[in-house]
């Protein structure tokens, strides 16, 4: 999607933190999404973020949300090797009706 | 039961042929949506359906038209298949907030 960007890929050791960056374009988006996707599967809503809070923790993770540079990030605490996954941000641009979706970034967690 | 249901999983066929694929729902959500699923793309709307009366065109819809036969089910047809639509497809659905997304089609077009 060409209104979110996120890396392609990232590699972590199992129980390391990873962080995982998404850039947006859209300041006006209400919510703000990330996706998992497991392999051979569709992807299944992890957490989202309202527009008005920077940041919002959920068990192992951890969204943290920066309107004025746009950039949204999602942090796994103690990564394991099931958290293996393609991650996707989302949002919902005005003017649009549906989500448009960063392409995804591949996380790798090795034992 | 899965909530939303793809058919078919996989499918090969042959540039020119027409092909549809179909999904199914039991959230009971009005909205309904098209995505295909490119390498390093990130998912691409192709079309989206508020209603049942209510088609509109997502950002990549040429080449593929759909039918949403009732609340519970949305189609896609490719009409004329060729190689780039090779690809996989994702329906979902969703009420205003969270989508939820089928298993998806994985189509290959020789």
């Amino acid at each position: 999607g060409e209104d979110v960007e996120q890396s392609l890929f990232l590699s972590v050791r199992e129980g390391d933190s990873s962080v995982i960056n998404c850039t947006y374009t859209d300041s006006s988006s209400t919510y703000l999404y990330w996706y998992k996707q497991e392999p051979g599967a569709g992807l299944q809503l992890l957490t989202y973020i309202f527009s008005n809070m920077d940041m919002k923790q959920d068990q192992r993770l951890t969204v943290l949300l920066n309107k004025k540079d746009k950039h949204l990030s999602l942090r796994i605490a103690d990564t394991q090797t099931g958290d293996s996954a393609i991650y996707f941000c989302a949002e919902i641009p005005q003017g649009r009706r549906a989500l448009t979706f960063g392409s995804g970034t591949r996380l790798q967690v090795q034992p | 039961d899965a909530d939303v249901t793809q058919t078919p999983r996989n499918r090969i066929t042959k540039t020119g042929k027409r092909i549809m694929l179909e999904c199914s729902q039991t959230k009971g959500h009005d909205r309904m949506y098209w995505y295909r699923q490119d390498p390093g793309l990130g998912l691409r709307l192709i079309y989206y359906s508020f209603d049942v009366k209510d088609i509109n065109k997502g950002e990549i819809s040429d080449g593929y038209s759909v039918s949403r036969q009732a609340q519970a089910k949305f189609s896609l047809s490719l009409e004329s298949a060729i190689p780039n639509q090779t690809a996989l497809y994702f329906c979902a659905t969703s009420d205003w907030g969270e989508q939820y997304f089928g298993p998806g089609t994985r189509l290959t077009v020789t």
